[in-house]
């Protein structure tokens, strides 16, 4: 069955410290992967996404994930979080049109 | 522009009763899509449409749960004899046009079963 796993439930941060968030996915074939934050009472906003070629793909907000086909994985990457970078993160995966999602990583960034 | 929109934002019914939740896509985008997310979890699709067609209800839950798109436009999700499992987010989301392309999501209506 096709799914993405977020390993990690919450994740705490300081702000200025750099930021990882793992993302595993499933699937019979490489699918279209994207990276999504969710802030308290808004909608999801796409961070960025992956459909083919460069396997580093960069976002807005300063975010960046990569690739990796030899680990099924779509790793959230930013160098330095800002408190404003508090939020509910999910990663998806898709093969159509329909996203299948993780469960979501909270991040909570300490001043 | 003016992104998805849906009304209402927060709902609160009783277990039995029928609502309706309305999603307004962006304009001119002919893919329309329903989620659901449980508290804790990450959203799960519902249903998809190209245009006025259900295009894919596979995610649909149980016959109690319905949508229509009449006009290609805006998207009515209708759950009868709610129960308080039901409770959720119901988030609505829109693209241009469907297959590989980005979806662009709503704030969400967050509905209480009571």
């Amino acid at each position: 069955a096709q799914s993405v796993t977020q390993p990690d439930i919450h994740i705490t941060v300081s702000e200025g410290a750099s930021l990882e968030l793992r993302c595993n996915y499933s699937y019979g074939a490489t699918p279209y992967l994207f990276w999504y934050v969710q802030s308290p009472g808004q909608g999801l906003q796409l961070l960025l996404k992956y459909f083919s070629g460069d396997t580093l793909v960069q976002g807005i907000k300063g975010f960046e994930a990569e690739f990796k086909r030899s680990q099924s994985s779509f790793n959230l990457r930013k160098p330095s979080v800002h408190w404003s970078d508090a939020a509910e993160y999910f990663c998806a995966a898709s093969n159509d049109y329909k996203l299948s999602f993780g469960a979501g990583t909270t991040v909570t960034v300490r001043a | 522009g003016a992104g998805v929109s849906q009304t209402p934002s927060n709902k609160v019914t009783e277990k039995g009763k029928y609502v309706e939740l309305r999603c307004d896509p962006i304009s001119g985008h002919t893919a329309l899509y329903w989620y659901r997310q449980s508290l804790g979890q990450g959203p799960e699709f519902l249903i998809y449409f190209q245009g006025t067609g259900a295009a894919d209800d596979s995610g649909l839950p149980n016959d109690r749960f319905f949508a229509v798109r009449p006009e290609g436009s805006v998207s009515t999700l209708k759950i009868q004899r709610t129960e308080r499992g039901d409770s959720a987010v119901y988030l609505c989301a829109s693209s241009l046009r469907g297959v590989s392309e980005t979806q662009y999501f709503g704030p969400g209506t967050r509905l209480l079963v009571l």
